[in-house]
């Protein structure tokens, strides 16, 4: 079946920190990988996608590659601010799930100054 | 930047009521759904609609739940009989093309928080 298994959080950060959130995945077929973000009082939005593996995708200074021999789609970035606070999903989607997006729990990140 | 819009933010309700969540999806877009997420737990995948008929349903889309898009703009979720298991946060969506599609991204709406009590 189709599953994303994303870290547990909280995560707290201090301003200019490394950010790892790892995200692990089952799938049948080739997904589609994604990371959401929700900012407080806002919706999921987008905040990047790979389509195919070893693709990367990139956004805001985040990143995450599409690394299908270890079934993973970590999202890292290099120094984190603290706009960056918000809760991070990771998601799939392919031709094998329907009309769905499959979702992990949610990281909720705090960067701290 | 067009956006979906649900309303309201938060109901509270009490058990066995009914209850409805309207979203206005972005207006070209011809696939809609309703993703709910239970504090703690994964967002799940509740149903997709499209051409006036549900596309695809999960097995938490259950009798009590039903969707409309009563006219060219609103589309709606009803709750017939709320349950406590039915607290909540109720994500509204929409795509241009099936969400499945490779590379599609759907667009979400801020969540309706549903309480039971």
């Amino acid at each position: 079946g189709n599953s994303v298994t994303q870290m547990e959080g909280p995560v707290t950060l201090s301003e200019e920190a490394f950010l790892t959130i790892n995200c692990t995945y089952t799938a049948t077929g080739y997904p589609s990988l994604f990371w959401y973000v929700q900012y407080p009082g806002e919706g999921l939005q987008l905040l990047l996608k790979a389509t195919k593996a070893d693709d990367k995708g990139s956004n805001k200074g985040f990143e995450a590659t599409y690394r299908k021999e270890t079934t993973s789609f970590h999202l890292e970035k290099g120094s984190v601010q603290v706009s960056d606070s918000a809760v991070y999903f990771c998601a799939l989607s392919g031709r094998n799930t329907g009309n769905q997006f499959y979702f992990g729990t949610g990281t909720s990140l705090t960067v701290i100054p | 930047e067009p956006e979906v819009t649900q309303t309201p933010s938060h109901q509270v309700t009490q058990m066995g009521q009914e209850v409805i969540l309207r979203c206005v999806p972005i207006s070209n877009h011809l696939y809609f759904y309703w993703y709910r997420q239970i504090l703690g737990q994964k967002v799940e995948f509740l149903v997709s609609f499209y051409n006036n008929e549900i596309s695809e349903k999960s097995e938490i889309f259950d009798d009590q739940f039903s969707v409309e898009r009563p006219d060219g703009s609103n589309f709606t979720l009803k709750i017939r009989s709320t349950k406590l298991e039915d607290s909540a946060m109720y994500f509204c969506a929409s795509s241009v093309r099936a969400g499945g599609f490779s590379g599609n991204t759907i667009y979400f709406g801020e969540g309706s928080w549903l309480t039971v009590v």
